[in-house]
């Protein structure tokens, strides 16, 4: 399988804490991106970090890349019950601009 | 800007019997996909195209088949459905080579029975 995997499959927190989930992809890529769902809807394009970039942010998310490993995680931080939904890695491959996805972390956030 | 819609949002068909799910997009994107999601599965790539008259396969091209002879448009065919086919199919657009995130469909929720 081509698919990328993510841990942990669920992430249950309170809220004001900080969430981490994480991500490894098989391949060389181009970028790897984020994203939201909701239950029962599509996906939403949270952020993206290219394949030479460590770092990223954007709000209260932070995302690291680490090539050599094809590891990335993404760090959630001051968790509200509204981010309660789905969290999905997507590695777009080198050459071909294939976007393989994880098989996602379901964060429930506690009032 | 309706960004990319898919219909129908639900359908039941029986073994054997074929459509069509339909795909537009309205914001000029050269790559679009389609994906299938099933429960512990994640999104699993169908099809994808990155331009019209271009097609090629992702993970779980069997049983469906694509083509793209416009830009805003992208079908996907079930020519023999069958109940391991029952699923959600995603529809997504975006730019070619890395130019941001994809935009995703709502969803099209189908049982084969």
């Amino acid at each position: 399988s081509q698919q990328g995997e993510e841990d942990p499959q669920a992430l249950s927190i309170q809220e004001g804490e900080n969430a981490t989930m994480n991500c490894s992809y098989k391949t060389s890529i181009n970028n790897l991106q984020w994203y939201r769902q909701n239950s029962g809807r599509g996906l939403v394009h949270l952020i993206l970090i290219r394949s030479n970039e460590r770092e990223k942010h954007s709000g209260r998310l932070r995302v690291t890349l680490d090539t050599s490993k094809k590891s990335s995680s993404l760090l959630i931080t001051a968790s509200r019950a509204a981010d309660t939904a789905s969290y999905f890695c997507a590695s777009q491959y080198y050459n071909t601009d294939k976007l393989i996805f994880g098989t996602g972390t379901r964060l429930q956030v506690f009032p | 800007n309706a960004g990319v819609t898919q219909t129908p949002k639900f359908q039941v068909l029986k073994t054997g019997q074929s459509m069509t799910l339909q795909c537009a997009q309205d914001m000029n994107h050269e790559y679009m996909s389609w994906y299938r999601q099933d429960p512990g599965m994640g999104l699993r790539l169908i099809h994808y195209s990155v331009g019209a008259g271009i097609t090629d396969q992702g993970e779980v091209p069997n049983g469906y088949n694509v083509s793209r002879s416009t830009t805003e448009d992208f079908p996907l065919r079930l020519l023999s459905a069958a109940p391991s086919q029952t699923s959600v199919y995603f529809c997504a657009s975006s730019y070619f080579q890395g130019g941001g995130g994809a935009f995703f469909g709502q969803g099209t929720r189908l049982t084969v029975v």
